[in-house]
């Protein structure tokens, strides 16, 4: 099926242990970003990647590694988790663009709790 | 950074009734973005005005950008029950550039539409 899709939907993991959240899109598009949503903040820009191989920091990067080797995946890792990383978080991908004047598309989201 | 702010952060109206909501920001933009949240699900990109537009239309949305005020607002003319939804502001920032294609999201107005 067309579209974005996060695996899984849902994690339980323990502190220290290493997660990986998966991202897949299958449009092409040059631009991907993952965010976490908390109650309070909104969303917040963990890293974004303008193509296979080019990734770089958002607003809170920290605890958080990515990948992009392939255009249509973007994995998130966290490499020990901590309970502060207890959040939801989605994946979107967006159509290239110099001024990010293009809609982002959002995955359904991983619900993550470190426990 | 600079980051879109809604208002109300809540708002309860009966179904026919008109929804507003505000969004303010800091800094230049080079576009706004409203995208709605259902409940447990991901982001779904409403509607975009550029900086140089003042107002656009799609279907019962209609979005006013006024950037001397560093300020947008959405309304949804006859709410039905399933507008019931979060709504949040989106800003692209109008610089170019690594980064320029970066979104930055408000907290959120939650609408409850009552039947």
């Amino acid at each position: 099926d067309a579209g974005i899709t996060q695996s899984p939907r849902y994690k339980i993991t323990e502190t220290g242990r290493q997660v990986t959240l998966m991202c897949h899109q299958t449009w092409s598009h040059s631009y991907m970003f993952w965010y976490r949503q908390d109650l309070g903040h909104g969303l917040r820009l963990i890293y974004y990647s303008a193509a296979a191989d080019i990734t770089d920091k958002g607003e809170v990067p920290d605890g958080y590694v990515v990948s992009r080797s392939k255009t249509e995946n973007f994995p998130l890792t966290l490499e020990s988790a901590t309970r502060s990383q207890t959040s939801v978080y989605f994946c979107a991908s967006s159509e290239s663009s110099g001024y990010g004047s293009y809609e982002q598309y959002f995955g359904p989201g991983t619900r993550l709790t470190v426990t | 950074s600079q980051q879109g702010e809604e208002d109300p952060q809540a708002l309860s109206i009966q179904e026919g009734e008109n929804a507003t909501m505000n969004c303010s920001y800091k800094t230049s933009i080079n576009n706004l973005q409203w995208y709605r949240q259902n409940s447990g699900r991901g982001l779904v990109h409403l509607i975009l005005i550029r900086s140089n537009e003042r107002e656009k239309h799609s279907g019962r949305l209609r979005v006013t950008l006024d950037t001397s005020k560093k300020s947008s607002s959405l309304l949804i003319t006859a709410s039905r029950a399933a507008d019931t939804a979060s709504y949040f502001c989106a800003t692209a920032a109008a610089y170019s550039g690594a980064g320029s294609y970066q979104l930055t999201f408000g907290k959120g107005t939650k609408l409850s539409v009552i039947p």
